[in-house]
This record gives structure tokens, sequence and C-alpha cells, in this order.
């Protein structure tokens, strides 16, 4: 089955920096990789997502690059503020497979005033 | 007008007991998951259901049962309730017959503490 691998666990980054979180997956059949955000003792909430047939995708100040050949992908956020700090999930899939989602264990991303 | 509740959203409760955790969503999806956290953030699939069908079965102990009335509604009892089951437990939908069958609408969680 798909194994997501996340790194960093965690990551500090001062306010007004970039922060980058890389994930690697083993299923070469995945073709959808999402990214979640989760506030302490809220939901996993999409932030935003990447099919394999695009090798980067942006939403203001966030983007998601893919590397199918090396099946590792990544999140970069740039200009961080203090809401940005929360628990990232990235994950893998192959819908048509009819798989789950497989999430990484999460990367706990603080931001400092 | 919630998307996806969940109830309780405390649990506490004894090992050995029995107990049972609610979903509901008013999304119209067909698909509806049980994924559970544990105290290091570990979001792990336990079950999926199509229509009130059983699709995905991970490995998880068959203490634990999901059912699934109605395609908007599933529910997950707990039998013989052990320690290492404290956690967090997300329900969560999707609507597999849309361009955005992958994502997921997580309900609120439900934590649970077994003493």
């Amino acid at each position: 089955g798909e194994n997501v691998e996340q790194h960093p666990s965690t990551l500090s980054v001062q306010e007004g920096d970039s922060a980058v979180i890389k994930c690697t997956y083993s299923d070469s059949a995945s073709n959808y990789f999402p990214w979640y955000k989760q506030e302490l003792g809220k939901r996993p909430q999409l932030i935003i997502d990447i099919r394999s047939n695009v090798g980067e995708k942006k939403d203001q100040r966030i983007a998601v690059t893919l590397n199918k050949t090396a099946k590792h992908f990544s999140l970069h956020i740039t200009e961080t503020q203090p809401e940005d700090s929360a628990v990232y999930f990235c994950a893998a899939s192959n819908p048509q497979g009819n798989t789950p989602l497989v999430f990484g264990k999460g990367t706990r991303l603080s931001v400092i005033a | 007008d919630t998307a996806v509740s969940q109830t309780p959203k405390y649990l506490v409760t004894q090992m050995g007991n029995d107990k049972s955790i609610k979903c509901e969503q008013n999304l119209g999806h067909d698909t509806m998951y049980w994924y559970k956290q544990d105290s290091k953030k570990f979001l792990k699939i336990m079950f999926s259901y199509n229509n009130k069908e059983l699709i995905i079965n991970e490995t998880v102990p068959n203490r634990f049962s999901p059912k699934s009335p109605d395609k908007a509604h599933l529910n997950l009892h707990i039998n013989s309730l052990e320690l290492g089951d404290s956690a967090v437990y997300f329900c969560a939908s999707s609507n597999p017959y849309s361009g955005l069958r992958e994502k997921l609408f997580f309900g609120s969680g439900t934590q649970l503490s077994v003493l």
C-alpha cells in the first residue's frame, strides 16, 4: 500500500519568512496530492491540492510542487503570518483505484511574531 | 447547518465499556469515512463506506464496528474499550461523483478518553 513520509516534523520560522514542507510517497499509481491544515483543537481542512498532470499550483501565499519521477511533493508558504501556525498534513491517493487518502505524520509549523 | 457533524464532542469512559459515536453529513455525499488521530497527531483511516456499503476496512480490531443506516450517516460502535483506544476520531465525507471526489470534509472530531 501507499506510504507517505513527511518532513520536518516541526518547523519554526520568523513572521514574514517562507516555510517549506516536503513529502515523499511510495505508490507510483498515486495521482492526487492534497494538503490539509489543522489548527489546534480544530478539524483538518483542505488548503490546496495538486494532481499528477501538473507540476505546480499556486493560491496566493501557498504553492505546491510535484515531482512524479522522484515521487515527492512540497508545500511552500511565503510571507508567513502568525495565523499560519498549525499542523500541516500532506496526503496521497489513487482515487480511480478506490484507495483512501494516506496521510503523512504532519508538520507542526510555528510562526514567531 | 454544519456540513459534517459528529456527536459527542467529548467522551470519557472506563475501560471495558461499550460506546458509540454518531456522524451525519448534509452535503449529499456518497462516501463517508472514519479516521483515528492519535496523540502524535497521526491521521489513519479506519473505514470507508460508499452508499451504505463497506469499501475499506483497514486493520482495525473487530471491537470497532461501523454502521451506515443510510448514505448520510455513519456511526462507530466500540466494544470493550481499551486504554489504547484513546484518541480523536474524525468522521469525513466526500463526493465520488463530482470533480472533487477526493476532497474530504471532516467533522469536528470526538475526543475519546478511556480511563
